[in-house]
């Protein structure tokens, strides 16, 4: 069975404040990983995913993030927030035909 | 046209009441999908539909039942529902159901059971 884990719950940063969110997964073969946002009201975004090649990867927003397969891990980065990134964002792996979401992390950006 | 569409957008029913979620997709993807999602919480799968037959059911009450008409509309039945049922359904699709497929997610319907 694949599993996902989100290290923080909520995050709280001041804007053009760097962000780095922690996603790890369990799961014994090859994954195709993503990292959706969720703003307040919206629906579910895909910000980037990764499925083979060049483990950085970057997204819509100037959010990127980095496979790395020995620690299966798959972070999220942002240099600089903005206020208009305050969203729930999740982490989620696909390793055979279901898609598993971490518990998700809450960031709130003050402006 | 990368879009995934869902009606209702908001849909309050009593205990005893029938209703119908609707999904649609024109993206000629193959796998359609109905997840759950709680406030504060993760989307969690209820059915994956693959060349429209039903392939996965996540042992999800039988008051819900899923519908494929063809392969680009998806409905939920809804019937007897209990006030627990109150979330937020959101439907997907994807070109297939393994591989390197992304999940298009589209806008939910927010029910409310009363």
């Amino acid at each position: 069975a694949q599993s996902v884990s989100q290290h923080n719950h909520h995050v709280i940063l001041s804007e053009a404040a760097s962000l780095e969110l922690g996603c790890n997964y369990s799961y014994g073969g090859t994954v195709n990983l993503f990292w959706y946002v969720q703003y307040p009201g919206q629906h579910l975004q895909l910000l980037l995913k990764y499925f083979s090649g060049d483990p950085l990867v970057k997204g819509i927003k100037g959010f990127e993030a980095e496979f790395i397969k020995s620690k299966f891990s798959f972070n999220l980065r942002k240099p600089s927030v903005q206020w208009s990134d305050t969203a729930e964002y999740f982490c989620a792996v696909n390793g055979g035909s279901t898609l598993t979401f971490g518990k998700g992390t809450m960031l709130l950006v003050s402006p | 046209d990368t879009e995934v569409t869902q009606t209702p957008k908001h849909l309050v029913m009593g205990m005893t009441n029938k209703k119908s979620l609707k999904c649609e997709q024109h993206m000629g993807h193959r796998a359609m999908y109905w997840y759950k999602q709680k406030a504060k919480k993760p989307p969690e799968l209820m059915f994956v539909y693959s060349y429209e037959k039903l392939s996965i059911n996540e042992s999800v009450p039988s008051r819900f039942s899923p519908e494929c008409p063809n392969s680009s509309l998806l409905n939920l039945h809804l019937h007897a529902l209990q006030p627990e049922d109150s979330a937020l359904y959101l439907c997907a699709s994807s070109q297939g159901v393994s591989g390197p497929n992304e999940q298009f997610f589209g806008p939910g319907t927010r029910l409310t059971v009363l």
